[in-house]
């Protein structure tokens, strides 16, 4: 079937800087996305999901923006913090499924440097 | 505290001896699911369950069995290990459909 992908395996940034994930998907008929952070040793963790009829939405200090007319997803954290270091995945449902059967992405690793 | 629980948290075994991974949650979710992390190759699924006695077929079934008798127990077992299924699992809740997985800290299995 069709896989998400990401932009770029790797993202380093500073502390204090904001962070941009980016993440494309090739099914338009995808009407579910899910970020999740994985840190090393751990399981996947969710951090914020996205509806396709909404374009964003905001959580604390993390915002999911979709663009549907280029299917596009992007995961923004502000201020990052060493604590933000981890992998993330993006993570799409795609109909007849209803959540259940996730796709998820391979990841990007993001560093936090001081 | 709300959580999935999967044991063993590392197994290391021989090609072809029968193994079973447990997975409990406790937050009454309908919906389970078993997962593998595989380098370069992210999470796949193998199986998933919608309710009690209700599983399918993920991605990359083969060689896998689960059940489901009870809400909150989802087994995946292994008939025959072969040193392909050497790998990283994840068990993973979900309170209804549509909604994210809540999942557990993993398994790492080693076939030799």
């Amino acid at each position: 079937g069709e896989s998400v992908g990401l932009h770029l395996p790797t993202l380093s940034v500073q502390e204090g800087d904001n962070s941009i994930i980016n993440c494309a998907y090739s099914n338009s008929a995808s009407d579910y996305f899910i970020w999740y952070k994985q840190e090393s040793g751990k399981g996947p963790q969710f951090i914020i999901d996205i509806r396709s009829n909404m374009d964003k939405r905001q959580g604390q200090r993390v915002t999911v923006l979709l663009n549907k007319t280029v299917k596009h997803l992007s995961l923004q954290i502000a201020a990052t913090q060493p604590g933000d270091s981890a992998v993330y995945f993006c993570a799409e449902n795609i109909p007849p499924n209803s959540g259940y059967a996730l796709n998820f992405g391979k990841g990007t690793s993001l560093l936090v440097t001081p | 505290e709300a959580q999935v629980t999967q044991n063993p948290r590392y197994l290391i075994t021989v090609t072809g001896k029968k193994l079973t991974v447990t997975c409990s949650q406790n937050m009454n979710h309908e919906y389970m699911s078993w997962y593998r992390q595989d380098p370069g190759l992210g999470l796949r699924q193998i199986y998933y369950s919608m309710n009690v006695e209700v599983t399918d077929k993920g991605d990359v079934p083969e060689g896998y069995k689960v059940s489901r008798k009870e809400k909150r127990n989802f087994p995946l077992i292994l008939e025959s290990p072969s040193p392909n299924q050497t790998s990283l699992y994840f068990c993973a809740s979900s309170p209804r459909e549509g909604d994210g997985y809540t999942f557990g800290s993993g398994t790492r299995l080693t076939v030799v």
